[in-house]
């Protein structure tokens, strides 16, 4: 079956840093570009982030940039995102959700791992 | 960035009768564009891509088309599982990969 897992949400301080995993399984994982995608309560759909099959290209929303880093290791079949300087806006719940072939829709989701920004 | 704008924001419908979402790019999208169906507490699930093909498993009561730069959604006969929000998002020129703000299909 195909698979993502996320991992790694919770409540973090404002200002402070978290990081999130996603365990895929069921595909050739290093063929396809990931992205992070979330959703704020009671919002839509934000892409955040992607990574190419091989890892050689990120990409990031601007709101996100220079704060947010997106990896992967082909290996071990799973894709990270290390958040540093979290704001409140960055609560959301955060998806990562892979390509049906390149850049056309997303076909597999995970379940979702949420991370509230508070003091 | 192309921004989408999804019409309307809610839309109520009876079901067995036909559903039509609009959605709207700001600029040629080409049909790179996808449309997602998301239930609550759930992850969006893929519906439809190059704005007229299902993806695997989807019903052909779903149908998408588009005139210029107007994508619909089309649900021939709405069935009860049916009722979620809908999102489409372009694909045609990122980063970023945007989607529209979603419509709410709900039980009149």
């Amino acid at each position: 079956e195909v698979q993502l897992l996320e991992s790694g949400g919770g409540l973090v301080q404002p200002g402070g840093s978290l990081r999130l995993s996603c365990a895929a399984s069921g595909f050739t994982f290093s063929r396809y570009t990931i992205s992070w995608v979330r959703q704020a309560p009671g919002k839509g759909l934000e892409w955040v982030s992607g990574i190419s099959g091989d890892g050689a290209d990120t990409y990031y929303a601007d709101s996100v940039k220079g704060r947010f880093t997106i990896s992967r290791d082909n290996f071990k079949n799973t894709l990270s995102l290390q958040m540093n300087s979290l704001r409140a806006e960055d609560t959301a719940v955060y998806y990562c959700a892979k390509d049906r072939n390149w850049a056309d829709g997303f076909d597999v989701w995970g379940q979702g791992t949420i991370i509230t920004v508070s003091s | 960035e192309i921004v989408m704008t999804q019409s309307p924001d809610t839309l109520s419908v009876s079901p067995g009768e036909r559903a039509t979402l609009s959605c709207r790019a700001s600029q040629d999208v080409s049909s790179d564009l996808a449309w997602y169906q998301q239930k609550p507490g759930q992850a969006p699930r893929l519906l439809i891509y190059g704005a007229s093909t299902r993806a695997t498993g989807i019903p052909a009561r779903f149908s998408g088309s588009w005139s210029g730069t107007e994508y619909t959604l089309t649900i021939s006969s709405l069935q009860s599982e049916d009722f979620a929000v809908y999102y489409c998002q372009q694909y045609h020129d990122w980063p970023p990969l945007t989607f529209g703000g979603g419509t709410k299909v709900e039980i009149k």
